[in-house]
């Protein structure tokens, strides 16, 4: 059974950092694009960041291209996001998510973690 | 990347049909065949419903089923049952390798 577990989440300042784990299994994780989708507090889904099967390739939204970093250990079945120059509108429950397609990063996605609350306040 | 239009709200009886659309760009939506549908309950995850604009993923009921005419994709829920009601997503791969979801809609059952 695929699963997927988020965590690092957590109440961070303004202008603060924070790394964000997902860790897979039931599957080939190294076969499968993955990605990072978030959504703020009573709002809608927005793609973040992807990184190919095998990680050297990523993909960055406009909102956060510069601020955030995707990327995955094989040998762990861990794909991480680190998170810099954080601001409120981060504010949001992060979720990993799988490409459902095998070794391709198509932005479609079969399992989803359960999520991790980023908050960002002073 | 602009978020893909959705209605904020859809209603229907139980047993009734309901469609949901989903209007994006040349760049996405009208680009390629990489249209998904998610449905999401109140603190749940997001569910796959819909791949590549009409296929089911194994344990999806056939009462969902989508299509694509030009830049707008549907989502279309047969024989509306109360478990259905949920927010629904859309989603694109676009030109620029990247992802971009609807707006989301809010499915009611009367």
């Amino acid at each position: 059974e695929v699963h997927l577990l988020e965590s690092g989440g957590g109440l961070v300042q303004p202008g603060g950092s924070l790394r964000l784990s997902c860790a897979a299994s039931g599957f080939t994780f190294s076969s499968y694009a993955m990605s990072w989708v978030r959504q703020a507090p009573g709002k809608g889904l927005e793609w973040v960041s992807g990184i190919s099967a095998s990680g050297g390739t990523t993909y960055y939204a406009d909102s956060v291209k510069g601020r955030f970093t995707i990327s995955r250990d094989n040998s762990r079945n861990t794909l991480y996001l680190e998170i810099n120059s954080l601001r409120d509108e981060d504010t949001a429950v992060y979720y990993c998510a799988k490409d459902v397609r095998l070794l391709h990063f198509l932005c479609y996605f079969d399992y989803w973690g359960q999520g991790t609350l980023v908050t960002v306040s002073s | 990347q602009s978020a893909l239009t959705q209605p904020a709200s859809v209603s229907g009886s139980p047993g009734q049909s309901i469609t949901i659309s989903c209007s994006g760009t040349n760049n996405d939506v009208g680009a390629y065949n990489y249209v998904s549908w998610y449905q999401q309950h109140p603190g749940k995850a997001p569910k796959l419903m819909i791949y590549e604009v009409r296929n089911r993923p194994s344990g999806v009921s056939n009462r969902f089923s989508g299509s694509k005419s030009g830049n707008t994709a549907s989502l279309t829920i047969s024989g509306l049952q109360a478990d259905d009601e949920a927010d629904y997503y859309c989603s694109s791969y676009t030109t620029s390798t990247s992802g971009v979801f609807g707006t989301g809609t809010k499915v009611t059952v009367l």
